[in-house]
């Protein structure tokens, strides 16, 4: 089992629709997670982080935590062209201080 | 406040070369990681510096190295490069005690 996993994508929504986002992690211990969005040929840029169980909103970017299903996700709404872009979550490691990344999934918005 | 910043941004070499890369983290930020990005694996973890010393570790050969200053500047270096290992190599910066990570622009290299 991968240490968080994401669906690859891509994810189509049309403009003005709710993309939603999911990552699963595997280690139980973990209490920080991130979400960046990276655009083709740029870096990965942080834009959401979420610490406790339930919703946070900033925005249009809502993140949802569950840490009994181990179970992370990043709703985006009335998305834009301008949101298409690969979305890597990211967790921490509860056993070291580093950051596990998926794979991230690729979100198409369709004018 | 100025962000991460990478040099070069662009590099080619030839096989068995080697190359430093470096990355000067955002003022006050202590930590400094080091990622390989490439289209099949995604972003892999190279290493993590913290007041010049190497905290993490990833899964990469010894061919792999780095470094980090007392003004918390860092390089990486790659030795014996070998085709595999053309990818964009991201840096990234975070705060003493914080998770939230940075990133610079990457350094893109590609080996012919």
């Amino acid at each position: 089992q991968k240490e968080v996993e994401q669906n690859s994508g891509p994810l189509s929504v049309p403009e003005g629709a709710i993309a939603s986002l999911n990552c699963t992690y595997s280690d139980r211990g973990s209490q920080s997670f991130f979400w960046y969005r990276q655009y083709s040929g740029k870096s990965p840029e942080l834009i959401m982080s979420i610490y406790s169980n339930g919703d946070k909103e900033d925005g249009r970017f809502t993140a949802q935590l569950n840490k009994a299903s181990q179970y992370v996700s990043l709703l985006i709404r009335d998305s834009q062209p301008s949101d298409s872009a690969t979305y890597l979550c990211a967790v921490e490691k509860s056993s070291g201080d580093k950051l596990t990344f998926g794979t991230g999934t690729r979100l198409a918005v369709r004018p | 406040k100025a962000g991460v910043t990478q040099t070069p941004r662009y590099l080619i070499k030839t096989r068995g070369q080697q190359v430093t890369l470096s990355c000067s983290p955002i003022s006050g930020h202590r930590s400094v990681s080091w990622y390989q990005q490439t289209p099949g694996q995604g972003l892999q973890f190279l290493f993590e510096y913290f007041s010049e010393t190497q905290r993490n570790k990833g899964n990469f050969p010894g061919r792999f190295s780095g470094r980090q200053f007392s003004n918390s500047r860092s390089e990486m270096n790659v030795s014996t490069l070998e085709l595999g290992d053309s990818a964009l190599y991201l840096c990234a910066s975070s705060r003493q005690g914080r998770y939230e990570q940075y990133f610079g622009p990457g350094t893109r290299l590609t080996v012919t």
